[in-house]
């Protein structure tokens, strides 16, 4: 597609839920990164995937986040039995990768999770 | 870990001012990558600086990675309205299979 694609928009979750965020990135783009921007903060790294190998998964805060990308396209994040400190905006991105090197990152519009 | 820091918080300025916000590292930078995000969007890619003291242009903006590759300077010229948004600087580590962040600039611009 034209640009990477999240949904959905806007994610309302009782404490206790588990909730799923999907992330559609640029055809193409082999890797693909979840990042957390909570407000008035740069985003933090989650986890990377080059094509459907995850390969950094270091920046996941604890067991109840998983995240899957099984045909190395779309990529699922997984919050089980969500907490309000999970309250964020989660940003999904793509990237061109040449050898070693990586280009600039391609947002999505993110997903704005609030945990009541 | 490695952190990125970012100066000023935040500034505020007259239309046709100028204004440069500054990223620094105790340790060296790898590459530093810029976006910027306006409210309530997503951060957008500016540009990447790879090379010690490399010095970019894209208009009115001016990007510059230090000669020790521990900080980074972006400055705009003549700032505009379109400009509002929070600047953000960002290490790209092992190769960018991990963006660092810094805490961004937000810049505001009165009319």
């Amino acid at each position: 597609g034209a640009g990477v694609s999240q949904s959905p928009r806007y994610k309302v979750a009782k404490r206790g839920q588990d909730v799923a965020l999907r992330c559609d990135p640029i055809s193409g783009h082999v890797s693909l990164f979840w990042y957390q921007q909570a407000l008035g903060q740069g985003p933090e790294f989650l986890t990377y995937f080059q094509n459907e190998a995850q390969l950094d998964k270091s920046g996941l805060p604890s067991d109840r986040f998983f995240a899957e990308r099984p045909e190395g396209s779309v990529s699922t994040l997984k919050i089980q039995r969500t907490q309000q400190e999970d309250s964020a905006v989660y940003l999904c991105a793509s990237s061109l990768r040449q050898g070693l090197f990586n280009y600039g990152y391609t947002f999505g519009s993110g997903t704005r999770l609030t945990v009541v | 870990g490695q952190q990125v820091m970012q100066i000023p918080q935040y500034q505020h300025v007259q239309e046709g001012e100028d204004f440069t916000t500054y990223c620094n590292s105790s340790t060296t930078l790898s590459n530093i990558q810029w976006y910027k995000q306006r409210p309530g969007g997503h951060p957008v890619f500016l540009i990447q600086l790879v090379k010690s003291g490399e010095v970019k242009k894209q208009k009115r903006l001016t990007f510059q990675f230090g000669e020790a590759k521990k900080n980074s300077s972006l400055h705009i010229t003549a700032t505009q309205t379109t400009d509002v948004g929070t600047y953000f600087c960002a290490d790209s580590m092992e190769y960018g299979n991990k963006l660092v962040f810094g805490a961004g600039t937000i810049l505001r611009v009165k009319s």
